[in-house]
């Protein structure tokens, strides 16, 4: 999993609850993305990094947000959240530009 | 933006027969096209990508083609076998840049022996 790990692994929380969950990387990968898989609609890009504090919008961004404060993580939050949100998110990492993107476990959230 | 489709969404074959799992691109640009295979609880995995300046590369079983003036790409599997069965998605560059990828919505590829 080129030495990416997410935590939490599951998770279930209430609705209108925040929620952050983690990317930690060992890699020293300069781009990091988290995405969401639901069934029907495949991979969907949310958010990704492209350095320490350089974030930018993906597919799939209303109602997350994210901070990269060191090269090693990367943080994805829900302000608030909602059902829609029950999904399987995944960490991914790069080394550059139209590159491979390596993988975490993934994280199963549940929004109740 | 970069659109990606991918056909079909599942595809059941017998061991030995070959599969064929296809993407059309929106962007004319792309210049990256990759292929994951995700096993069941587990995350996506590079199985073999292309670039835009060759039509065809092949690694053991596998192989992957690029039509450019069509603008799709395709994944073909030979001999499959049981342990192929898996979710297979396509990938392109999001934009440009090239600073992330979008995937297809993904085929689950059933092979029974």
């Amino acid at each position: 999993d080129a030495g990416i790990t997410q935590s939490p692994r599951h998770k279930v929380t209430e609705t209108g609850t925040p929620v952050t969950l983690r990317c930690h990387q060992t890699e020293n990968h300069r781009y990091m993305y988290w995405y969401r898989q639901d069934p029907g609609h495949g991979l969907r890009l949310i958010h990704y990094s492209y350095g320490v504090k350089d974030t930018d919008k993906g597919e799939v961004s209303d109602g997350y947000s994210v901070s990269r404060s060191k090269t090693e993580d990367f943080l994805l939050t829900l302000e608030s959240a909602t059902s829609s949100q029950t999904s399987v998110y995944f960490c991914a990492t790069g080394i550059g530009k139209a590159t491979e993107a390596f993988f975490g476990q993934g994280t199963r959230l549940t929004v109740v | 933006g970069e659109n990606v489709e991918q056909h079909p969404s599942t595809l059941s074959v017998q061991e030995g027969d070959s599969a064929v799992i296809k993407c059309t691109y929106s962007d004319s640009a792309s210049n990256y096209f990759p292929w994951y295979k995700q096993e069941l609880g587990k995350g996506p995995q590079l199985i073999i990508d292309i670039r835009s300046n060759v039509g065809e590369k092949k690694d053991q079983r596998i192989a992957v083609t690029l039509n450019k003036t069509a603008k799709h790409f395709s994944l073909h599997i030979t001999e499959t076998q049981p342990e192929d069965s898996a979710v297979y998605f396509c990938a392109a560059p999001l934009n440009q840049a090239g600073t992330a990828l979008i995937f297809g919505k993904g085929t689950t590829l059933s092979v029974s022996s």
